[in-house]
């Protein structure tokens, strides 16, 4: 079974601080995602990576950055967390490839609410 | 923007009954249209997906139908059960998602 684990269920941080996402999958894939998940918006892509120290803007980047140095783990980063930040990130995983896109696996999510 | 049109937003039905879900989307370029299922506190999982080459695809309880012409296309959830309570997602292509339906299914 794929497992993908996010560092945090929930955090609390203060407007201004960095804040730290982290994501790791067991399985080996080449692509791994960051969505936001907003009541009545779904999930919004904010950045993705294809493959080692890769990465692509999704739909919503403003605000974020990321990191991937190792294949397993992927990192998203609030350079400067504001309040408009406070919502439910999820992380996922899939095969490499166009066709390997199309099968996401998601972690837990991790609830972040930005005081 | 949102490229991927889903409703209702919320749905509540009787055990048995066959709740449906919509989703309408506007790339005629999408070429892959799956559904996720939701349980809370749990990540979105895959749950069925289609191409549109067929209008129809069935996995157990769980159907989609495809309008191509109408960039349409729907889950219906036969003989739905209490365990089928959870937030569905459907997508296009690969990274368009839905707003979200939450279904609650009542013994």
């Amino acid at each position: 079974d794929v497992k993908v684990t996010q560092s945090s269920r929930y955090l609390v941080k203060r407007t201004g601080e960095k804040v730290f996402l982290e994501c790791v999958q067991d399985m080996d894939h080449e692509n791994m995602f960051w969505y936001r998940q907003d009541p009545g918006l779904g999930l919004r892509l904010i950045y993705f990576s294809y493959d080692v120290k890769m990465k692509e803007k999704g739909d919503i980047p403003e605000g974020y950055s990321v990191s991937r140095e190792k294949k397993e783990r992927f990192s998203l980063i609030l350079e400067s967390a504001s309040t408009n930040q406070t919502s439910m990130y999820l992380c996922a995983s899939s095969p490499p490839g166009l066709l390997g896109r199309e099968t996401q696996y998601f972690g837990p999510g991790t609830r972040l609410l930005v005081l | 923007q949102q490229q991927v049109k889903q409703s209702p937003q919320s749905l509540i039905v009787q055990k048995g009954g066959i709740p449906i879900i919509n989703c309408a989307y506007e790339n005629t370029a999408f070429d892959y249209f799956p559904w996720y299922q939701q349980f809370p506190g749990k990540g979105p999982a895959l749950l069925i997906a289609i191409r549109p080459d067929v209008s129809e695809k069935k996995e157990g309880r769980f159907t989609i139908s495809f309008n191509k012409s109408a960039k349409q296309f729907s889950l219906h959830i036969m003989d739905s059960q209490p365990g089928d309570s959870a937030t569905y997602f459907c997508a296009a292509s690969k990274e368009r998602f839905g707003a979200g339906t939450r279904l609650t299914v009542k013994p």
